[in-house]
């Protein structure tokens, strides 16, 4: 079983619509969240970091943590076609930066 | 806006080659770390360092190997290419000055034939 489960999708949204991205894990030891967005041959870009349990907001990206049950969520509003990527969730125990990747998910708003 | 880069973007060598693929960040950041990302795949760690003279291995076997002589720079080096190593190599950087978040590089997309 892997430490973090991510539905690869694809995801197919009109644009203006709001998506919900989620990731599972089973590492209860995991502290630090993160939201990555991936272009097509490019390296992943850092959207959102979080500690713990909680909401965090960034303009138009909403991120959340439920330990307690073990569930991370990124939602986009307002989504545009340059939203279009693969999203990926990633965590952490310590602050060490070994992080373990979910497989992400792949994204596309059309206009 | 991150100052990680890696060189070559994209490189085809042919099956028993060396291949060094470099990485530099100018943050002044401590730590550095190489991911192995297959298509459509998880990433997953493949070497890290802490600081100088430091290297260790991730969770993912490689048969590569990696030096840290500077802080800024972290090799990686496959003695004799294969075409089970066609892959993307992505190098990662943290430290104090970033508030402990990693950075990524472009990647390196290799292809062995």
């Amino acid at each position: 079983q892997k430490e973090v489960e991510q539905d690869p999708g694809p995801l197919s949204v009109p644009e203006g619509a709001i998506v919900s991205l989620n990731c599972t894990y089973s590492n209860s030891a995991f502290q630090y969240f993160m939201w990555y967005r991936q272009y097509s041959r490019k390296g992943p870009e850092l959207l959102m970091y979080t500690y713990s349990s909680g909401n965090k907001e960034d303009g138009r990206f909403t991120a959340q943590v439920d330990k307690s049950s073990k569930y991370i969520s990124l939602f986009i509003r307002d989504s545009q076609p340059s939203d279009s990527a693969t999203y990926l969730c990633a965590m952490e125990a310590g602050n060490t930066g070994k992080l373990i990747f979910g497989q992400g998910t792949t994204l596309q708003v059309k206009p | 806006e991150a100052d990680i880069y890696q060189t070559p973007r994209y490189l085809v060598i042919g099956t028993g080659k060396k291949i060094t693929l470099e990485c530099s960040q100018t943050m002044g950041h401590d730590k550095m770390y190489w991911y192995q990302q297959d298509p459509g795949m998880e990433l997953h760690l493949i070497h890290y360092s802490y600081g100088v003279n430091s290297t260790e291995k991730g969770d993912l076997s490689s048969e590569s190997t990696v030096s840290r002589i500077r802080t800024e720079h972290f090799p990686l080096t496959l003695e004799s290419a294969r075409p089970s190593h066609t892959s993307q190599y992505l190098c990662a950087s943290t430290g104090l000055s970033s508030g402990n978040t990693i950075y990524f590089g472009e990647g390196s997309w290799l292809t062995v034939v």
